[in-house]
């Protein structure tokens, strides 16, 4: 079957660095997303990956290994307004969507 | 703002009442979706619309039905709901709904079923 699995939940403090792994086995893959969802609000797009490597934005960072199946976002200089879920996805070969249900991220001062 | 604007925000119904959910997309997508968030579980496809015309329906009951008047607009019709209904329910867009595109989310109807 097809699966995502990521951390329920995890804490760090402000100005700190945070790893959320994302792990995934699907029929064929047709790339990787990661979506920031602040309580109460819409999912946002954060990332894309479809080839190997780490892509930078800013403070956020998203990592991908299709040989492993394994992704992370990478969060740097935390900030109190990072406090959000981070919800995972990949796409199968029929461009079908499989999530994850989400790392709920804590940040502390 | 994503573009995306749901109503109502909050939604309380008994299992017997009729409500409907409203989507509008502003961001001249063809792709629409329903999606339902339930707590600490991964978000499940409901349905999806591609130039106005249904392509998927995930196995929904036939209590949630969908309807897409225009490439613009989205409603989810809801009647005699469980209270195992009771969820997030997301629309999103995408720009063709067929490659590997980013989703466009509205910020969903929080549904209670008493």
């Amino acid at each position: 079957g097809q699966n995502i699995d990521q951390p329920t939940e995890m804490t760090a403090t402000e100005g700190a660095i945070v790893q959320i792994n994302c792990t995934y086995q699907t029929s064929g893959f047709n790339g990787l997303f990661w979506y920031q969802q602040h309580a109460g609000e819409a999912p946002t797009f954060l990332s894309y990956n479809v080839l190997d490597g780490l892509e930078e934005k800013g403070r956020f960072s998203s990592f991908l290994s299709r040989s492993k199946g394994y992704s992370y976002l990478l969060l740097k200089e935390l900030q109190m307004k990072d406090s959000a879920s981070y919800l995972c996805a990949a796409m199968d070969s029929n461009y079908q969507l499989i999530w994850g249900a989400g790392t709920k991220l804590i940040i502390k001062p | 703002e994503t573009g995306v604007t749901q109503t109502p925000r909050h939604l309380v119904m008994g299992m017997t009442n009729k409500k409907s959910l409203k989507c509008e997309q502003h961001l001249g997508h063809n792709a629409m979706y329903w999606y339902k968030q339930s707590a600490k579980k991964p978000l499940e496809l409901m349905f999806v619309y591609n130039f106005k015309e249904q392509t998927e329906n995930n196995s929904v009951p036939s209590r949630f039905s969908p309807e897409c008047p225009n490439s613009s607009h989205l409603f989810l019709h809801l009647h005699t709901l469980q209270p195992e209904d009771s969820a997030l329910y997301l629309c999103a867009s995408s720009q063709d709904g067929t490659t590997p595109e980013k989703l466009f989310f509205g910020s969903g109807t929080q549904l209670s079923v008493l």
